[in-house]
């Protein structure tokens, strides 16, 4: 159980298209779900935090006009980097909470997904 | 502020080797601990948790005790395989907050 996923996993864009990652709760249903980017050899850092029907709230220094942030259903919450330039080329990961169960601190990851811009 | 301090890597052991990779955490109120672990090219798995003081977390032969006294959550596994090479994250998030704070992460490399 609590299996999320993230489509695409990777992706290949020119400088200045946008690009749309989805996250999906497999099993479960999240009222929360979280983005976060991962550069090479580093921890996470938290983007945003995605509520189910609300607006996101982002991170200081994350532009919320850059990164899109939706989350229109307890299953699925959408991230999309307009006018990608080739610096927002990273790893991002999505998670999800499980709040249905016991461990309701719990964040499930999605494989992540991992974006090039040329 | 909150935060977790892991041991830097890489930490390269034999097969068959006593693994202990140490965190320790600063926190304003009572966290949950998570230690998580990514392979190469993926996203991050739960592999073992603690919500409370003496609480023992484990999974597949990995361990991980509560320990409020010296504020640590040190990752313990008994005899690694090379499978177990990956980087390990510990976590915290406080209770009734959403937030996961994560260390920096601690590389394994496992030889044959």
């Amino acid at each position: 159980g609590a299996v999320v996923s993230q489509h695409p996993s990777w992706v290949i864009c020119k400088s200045g298209t946008s690009v749309k990652i989805e996250c999906r709760s497999l099993d479960f249903q999240a009222t929360t779900m979280f983005w976060y980017r991962q550069f090479p050899k580093q921890s996470l850092m938290l983007m945003a935090t995605s509520n189910e029907g609300s607006k996101a709230t982002y991170e200081q220094g994350v532009e919320k006009d850059k990164f899109l942030i939706n989350h229109a259903s307890l299953t699925l919450s959408t991230l999309t980097v307009t006018s990608a330039h080739p610096e927002d080329s990273s790893f991002y990961i999505c998670s999800a909470r499980d709040q249905s169960g016991q461990w309701t601190d719990t964040q499930y990851f999605g494989p992540g997904t991992r974006l090039t811009v040329l | 502020g909150d935060s977790v301090t892991q041991m830097e890597g890489p930490v390269t052991l034999s097969e068959e080797a006593f693994l202990t990779i140490n965190c320790t955490y600063t926190a304003t109120g009572y966290p949950s601990l998570f230690w998580y672990v990514q392979y190469p090219g993926e996203g991050l798995q739960l592999l073992l948790k603690a919500t409370k003081a003496d609480d023992k977390g484990s999974n597949k032969g990995f361990e991980a005790t509560y320990r409020k006294e010296t504020t640590s959550f040190h990752l313990e596994k008994g005899s690694v395989q090379v499978s177990d090479s990956a980087v390990y994250f510990c976590a915290l998030i406080l209770t009734g907050f959403q937030k996961l704070v994560f260390g920096t992460g601690t590389r394994l490399l496992v030889s044959p």
